[in-house]
C-alpha cells in the first residue's frame, strides 16, 4: 500500500531564507507524488507533480521538489521564502485498489514566515 | 462552472441530526473525490465516483454516510445520524477525466460540528 510521511508539522523560516519541507513517501510500483497547498478558508491548491519523467520537477511560485528514488524522499524547497508563503503544505502519493485510484495525503506541515 | 464550489461552507448540527453536504464539480469534470479532513490532519479519502458510478466507497467511516452522484455531476454526501467524531472539514474535488495523474481541482470545504 501506498503512503507518505511528513516530517515536521510546523516549520517557521525567516523571510528570504530557504524552505524545506519533507516528504517520504512508501510504495510497492513506481509513485506518483505531489504537492499540495492550503491558504487559510480555502481549498488544496496543486504546487507540483511527479510523474515519472524528470526528478526535478518545477511547480508555481517557485517552489520545486527532488524525487529521490534511493532516499525515497520527495522534499519540497524554494531558495527565497516570501510572506505570502505562509500555508499549510501537503505532500500527496496515488495509491490504486481494485482497479481504482485514490490520492493519500500525508498529515501535512505548516510553514510560517518570519519578518 | 470556474472551480468546484461546495455548499454549505459552515454547517452546525445537533447530534443525531441528518445532515447533506453538497459539492458541485467543474463542469464537465469525470472524476469527484469526497475528503474528510479533521483539525490538523491531512485529507482523508471517503468515496470517488466516475461520472455516477461509486468505484470506490471504502474511506466511509461507517453507514451512516452515503454520498450520490446520480446525473454524474452534483454530488451530495449524507451523514445520518451526526455524531461528535463527524465534526471535520468535508473536501470535495474533481478532476477531468479518470486518469490516475491528473491534477485535483478542491473546493473550499463544509466545515461540519456536531454539538
Amino acid at each position: 500500500a501506498q503512503s507518505v510521511t511528513q516530517l515536521g508539522s510546523h516549520v517557521s523560516v525567516s523571510e528570504g531564507a530557504l524552505v524545506l519541507l519533507r516528504c517520504n513517501y512508501s510504495s510497492s510500483v513506481p509513485p506518483y507524488l505531489f504537492w499540495y497547498v492550503q491558504y487559510p478558508n480555502q481549498g488544496l491548491q496543486l504546487l507540483l507533480k511527479y510523474t515519472s519523467a524528470a526528478t526535478l520537477v518545477k511547480g508555481i511560485n517557485g517552489f520545486e521538489a527532488e524525487f529521490k528514488k534511493s532516499e525515497t524522499s520527495f522534499h519540497l524547497t524554494k531558495p527565497s521564502a516570501h510572506m505570502s508563503d505562509a500555508a499549510e503544505y501537503f505532500c500527496a502519493v496515488i495509491g490504486s485498489t481494485s482497479g481504482t485510484y485514490k490520492y493519500i495525503f500525508g498529515t501535512g506541515t505548516r510553514l510560517k514566515v518570519l519578518a | 462552472g470556474a472551480g468546484v464550489s461546495q455548499s454549505p461552507r459552515y454547517k452546525v448540527a445537533k447530534r443525531g441530526q441528518d445532515v447533506a453536504l453538497r459539492c458541485d464539480p467543474i463542469s464537465g469534470h469525470v472524476s469527484l473525490f469526497w475528503y474528510q479532513q479533521a483539525l490538523g490532519q491531512g485529507p482523508e479519502f471517503l468515496t470517488y465516483f466516475q461520472n455516477e458510478a461509486q468505484l470506490d466507497k471504502s474511506g466511509l467511516p461507517s453507514d451512516r454516510f452515503f454520498a450520490e452522484r446520480p446525473e454524474g455531476s452534483v454530488s451530495t454526501l449524507k451523514i445520518q445520524r451526526t455524531q461528535q467524531e463527524d465534526s471535520a472539514v468535508y473536501l470535495c474535488a474533481s478532476s477531468q477525466t479518470g486518469a490516475s495523474r491528473e491534477k485535483l481541482f478542491f473546493g473550499s470545504g463544509t466545515q461540519l460540528s456536531v454539538l
